[in-house]
């Protein structure tokens, strides 16, 4: 089955330590997003590619970075963790396109990171 | 400004029992509607969503939804619930033509035996 999958499920990382989640698909998805969600909040877009064009939310702290290597992979990097970063972790895909609004996204199972 | 209201956080319901969550949006623009639910520890799956057309859109899981233009709102009902519903439902919105989901905040259903 077409799918979005996300490694590692969970994520333990020590405060100010870099750590990188990864998020792959095998839908052919021109759109990658990431997403963080807090407890009982709904999910926060941090930013998503277009292709290769990087599109980042006016409020993602610049410790959020992220790569796309090809049209199947993409990564979070969060550079110096702090414990507020702890959060589940989201990565979706959709297609693109003129009627881009329209189309559903495809969201994997996440990664809850901790940070201790 | 755009945005997305669920009224209530949490709805409990027993078993077999009908609910309804609800979902109200203010746009001065186009949208497009979804409902997403999220189990413990997992993704969003996609429920359901209106594009145009007729108002009453069905969905997996024996969900459906009716979209009202006139009151800005887009209920989500099942006329019969299961415990495998619990989980945590959210209404979403995209804009004219912007990629970008706006949620709600979410409702928890609780669905007790």
């Amino acid at each position: 089955d077409a799918m979005v999958i996300q490694n590692p499920r969970y994520q333990v990382t020590q405060f100010g330590k870099p750590v990188t989640l990864s998020c792959s698909q095998t839908l052919n998805h021109n759109v990658m997003y990431w997403y963080q969600q807090k407890s009982s909040q709904a999910p926060k877009l941090l930013f998503h590619y277009y292709d290769k064009d990087f599109n980042n939310e006016a409020d993602t702290p610049d410790n959020f970075q992220s790569r796309r290597p090809n049209t199947s992979f993409c990564f979070l990097d969060i550079r110096s963790p702090g414990l507020g970063d702890a959060a589940m972790y989201l990565c979706a895909t959709s297609r693109g396109g003129v009627s881009r609004a329209s189309y559903e996204q495809y969201f994997g199972p996440g990664t809850r990171l901790t940070v201790t | 400004a755009q945005s997305v209201t669920q009224l209530d956080s949490q709805v409990p319901v027993f078993e077999e029992a009908p609910v309804e969550l609800r979902c109200n949006y203010s746009s001065s623009v186009s949208v497009y509607l979804f409902w997403y639910v999220q189990y413990p520890n997992q993704g969003l799956q996609l429920l359901l969503k209106y594009l145009s057309g007729s108002t009453l859109v069905k969905g997996i899981n024996g969900f459906e939804a009716e979209f009202n233009k006139s009151q800005t709102s887009f209920h989500l009902r099942k006329p019969s619930v299961h415990i495998s519903d619990t989980a945590e439902y959210f209404c979403a919105v995209t804009l004219g033509s912007s990629y970008k989901l706006i949620f709600g905040s979410g409702t928890r259903l609780l669905v007790r035996p």
